[in-house]
């Protein structure tokens, strides 16, 4: 049973538009939120991300918003470039588990030029 | 800085055969983890060592695979013997920290070892 789940398996968006990546979990016991990118032949690298206590985090273009009561959270690239075309996965990690990371199954993101 | 590396980057056997996986992570890191992808799915956790204990081996699918880190330097997977299923990507990672906010949580990916059962 997948807790963390990325419902889409690709996204494309124009240069300079926003891009939203969406994740849900049901792991209640999930505190804290991250967002890994993956390029072809690389291992995934972190972006950004949230503690629970939080409702939003931004790092320059990269913006996360967590929505705790719908087990939701997004994250917004604005402006879209071609070098953020890659795979994004969502991860959820909680203090009980020595910090392992749960991922979802991730998102292909191709930013068009 | 030296990454995490991983050994090799690519391995094609047969089924019933043995394979080893290793991994260095960065230099004084003591947290090392294994995960694997399996055909495009998500990302799975397998094992999680501090130093050279086993932390965590929830993850690890049955008693084929095997994980060692003597020393508490590099790390190795050994899978014994190989099925069809065990086929996909293992990636290494390695942390500094664990802690619910600690700024050295981060887990740093190696580029992962493409394993194919045939």
């Amino acid at each position: 049973d997948q807790q963390v789940k990325q419902n889409s398996p690709s996204l494309s968006v124009q240069e300079g538009r926003i891009s939203i990546l969406n994740c849900d979990y049901t792991n209640s016991m999930f505190d804290y939120f991250l967002w890994y990118k993956k390029y072809p032949a690389e291992g995934p690298t972190f972006l950004i991300s949230i503690s629970s206590i939080k409702d939003k985090n931004e790092d320059g273009r990269f913006t996360v918003f967590l929505n705790k009561s719908a087990k939701h959270l997004s994250l917004h690239i604005v402006p879209s470039q071609p070098g953020d075309s890659a795979v994004y996965f969502c991860a959820a990690s909680y203090s009980g588990s020595a910090r392992q990371l749960t991922f979802g199954s991730g998102t292909q993101l191709t930013v068009l030029p | 800085e030296a990454g995490v590396t991983q050994f090799p980057s690519h391995s094609v056997i047969e089924k019933g055969q043995t394979v080893t996986l290793r991994c260095d992570p960065i230099s004084g890191h003591d947290n090392l983890y294994w995960y694997r992808r399996v055909m495009g799915k998500e990302i799975k956790f397998l094992l999680h060592f501090v130093k050279e204990s086993k932390q965590d081996e929830s993850g690890m699918p049955n008693n084929r695979f095997l994980a060692e880190r003597t020393g508490g330097t590099y790390s190795t997977l050994k899978v014994q013997p190989a099925e069809l299923e065990d086929s996909g990507v293992y990636f290494c990672a390695s942390s500094q920290g664990v802690g619910a906010a600690d700024p050295y949580n981060e887990q740093f990916f190696g580029p992962g070892t493409r394993l194919t059962v045939l």
